[in-house]
């Protein structure tokens, strides 16, 4: 079975601050997929990436970029000069030889004008 | 396109009563999947439909649960005799194929009185 940790509870930034989500998994799979999801307040859950377990390249996409370190079974998502609308609760989860989703608790994100 | 959409988007039942929640996948997606999510925390797996069929249904919580999927789009969750404890939002999300990313929609959310 799949399980996600992410440890920050809530985060608190001003604006145009960098700020990084910590994500952890464990696995037993050799082929799994690892995601971030954004729920702002409206409610509504926002694909924002998906990895391959093989492929270990950072990503970055406009203020967004993500660092997988298999060595650490960790996937850290980094938002580079933050912005209010930025506010949300934001989910790791990772599917494995199944596809279900297993979600992480979420960390919620505020940032302050 | 359009994308999942899931009726009601509230639902307000009294404890006994049968209810059913509807979602509308993506055009095309085989990949059909209900999640639960309660208050902080992140969303559960319930059911995941491959087709027509429920290729797993794991993370149904007991045997009031029951979800169709007859014509390989459209999915019924049903739940009979609900119970105080049902109350959360019920999400759904369709993929194209499994593993590939998971689209949600809004939820519906449901509060058994």
């Amino acid at each position: 079975a799949q399980k996600v940790t992410q440890a920050q509870t809530e985060i608190s930034v001003v604006e145009k601050e960098d700020v990084t989500l910590d994500c952890v998994y464990e696995t037993r799979d050799t082929t799994y997929y690892l995601f971030w999801y954004k729920q702002p307040p409206s409610g509504e859950l926002v694909f924002l990436i998906r990895r391959n377990s093989f492929d270990e390249q950072n990503e970055i996409s406009g203020r967004y970029s993500w660092n997988f370190q298999k060595s650490t079974s960790s996937f850290n998502f980094t938002i580079t000069a933050s912005q209010v609308v930025d506010s949300a609760v934001y989910f790791c989860a990772t599917t494995g030889a199944n596809s279900k989703l297993t979600f992480g608790k979420g960390i919620t994100l505020s940032v302050r004008p | 396109g359009a994308g999942v959409s899931q009726t009601p988007s509230n639902k307000v039942t009294e404890k006994g009563k049968y209810v059913e929640l509807r979602c509308d996948p993506i055009s095309g997606h085989t990949a059909l999947y209900w999640y639960r999510q309660s208050l902080g925390q992140g969303p559960e797996f319930l059911i995941y439909f491959q087709g027509t069929g429920a290729a797993d249904d794991s993370g149904l919580p007991n045997d009031r649960f029951f979800a169709v999927r007859p014509e390989g789009s459209v999915s019924t969750l049903k739940i009979q005799r609900t119970e105080r404890g049902d109350s959360a939002v019920y999400l759904c999300a369709s993929s194209l194929y499994r593993d590939n990313e998971q689209f949600f929609g809004p939820g519906t959310r449901l509060t058994v009185l």
